[in-house]
């Protein structure tokens, strides 16, 4: 298995510009999220989903748009770059069966906005 | 808002040493977990406790959980080299997996 695989691994791009995180795993697990790590302010829930169709908004949603059309892939959309957005996107996983389970985290992509 | 916050936010210890960090949280809990992360990675998950337990075990971690004071600690005995990175608490609230994570603690461990 390959786990969580984010691509791309950096990214830059100018202030208005769009583009798609994605997001994949392969562990069949219902629960998806996107987080974003920023220094000195740890990791902030950006929007997550319970399976497949279902998405709902974390802590810190505006700007990113999300879509769950399968299992498998969670891409995060920004459809707007600005530059607050720079910093370090991780996604997560994990079961969800009623049980307290832990994440599986991607490596992370790091975004650059001009 | 954040709901963990991480004491020390850096610690520097030699080889062998025993490494303890600190958590502090506002709201209650359903559980508390721990996660490392090495340099430009992703992180890992260490240990989980859940509300009703107040301490957990795992190879060289302890973790204490003490909801009373809305705290926890994680206890890294016999620290090496490879146990540098930063290390994070996460405290799981409202039911999900919806997981609020502190700050960090930057755990450098010397030869």
């Amino acid at each position: 298995n390959a786990g969580v695989t984010q691509t791309p691994k950096f990214q830059v791009l100018k202030t208005g510009q769009s583009m798609t995180l994605q997001c994949a795993q392969d562990m069949n697990h219902e629960y998806m999220s996107w987080y974003r790590q920023d220094p000195g302010m740890g990791l902030r829930l950006i929007h997550y989903s319970v399976g497949a169709g279902i998405t709902d908004q974390g802590e810190v949603p505006n700007g990113y748009n999300v879509s769950r059309s399968t299992t498998e892939d969670f891409p995060l959309r920004l459809l707007s770059a600005a530059p607050s957005q720079t910093s370090v996107y991780f996604c997560a996983s994990s079961l969800r069966d009623g049980k307290f389970e832990k994440l599986f985290f991607g490596s992370g992509t790091q975004l650059s906005v001009l | 808002s954040q709901q963990g916050e991480e004491d020390p936010q850096a610690l520097s210890i030699q080889e062998g040493e025993n490494a303890t960090m600190n958590c502090s949280y506002k709201t209650s809990i359903n559980n508390l977990q721990w996660y490392r992360q090495n340099s430009g990675r992703g992180l890992v998950h260490l240990i989980l406790i859940r509300s009703n337990e107040r301490e957990k075990h795992s190879g060289r971690l302890r973790v204490t959980l003490d909801t009373s004071k809305k705290s926890s600690s994680l206890l890294i005995t016999a620290s090496r080299a490879a146990d540098t990175a930063s290390y994070f608490c996460a405290t799981e609230t409202g039911g999900g997996n919806k997981l609020t994570f502190g700050t960090g603690t930057q755990l450098k461990v010397e030869l």
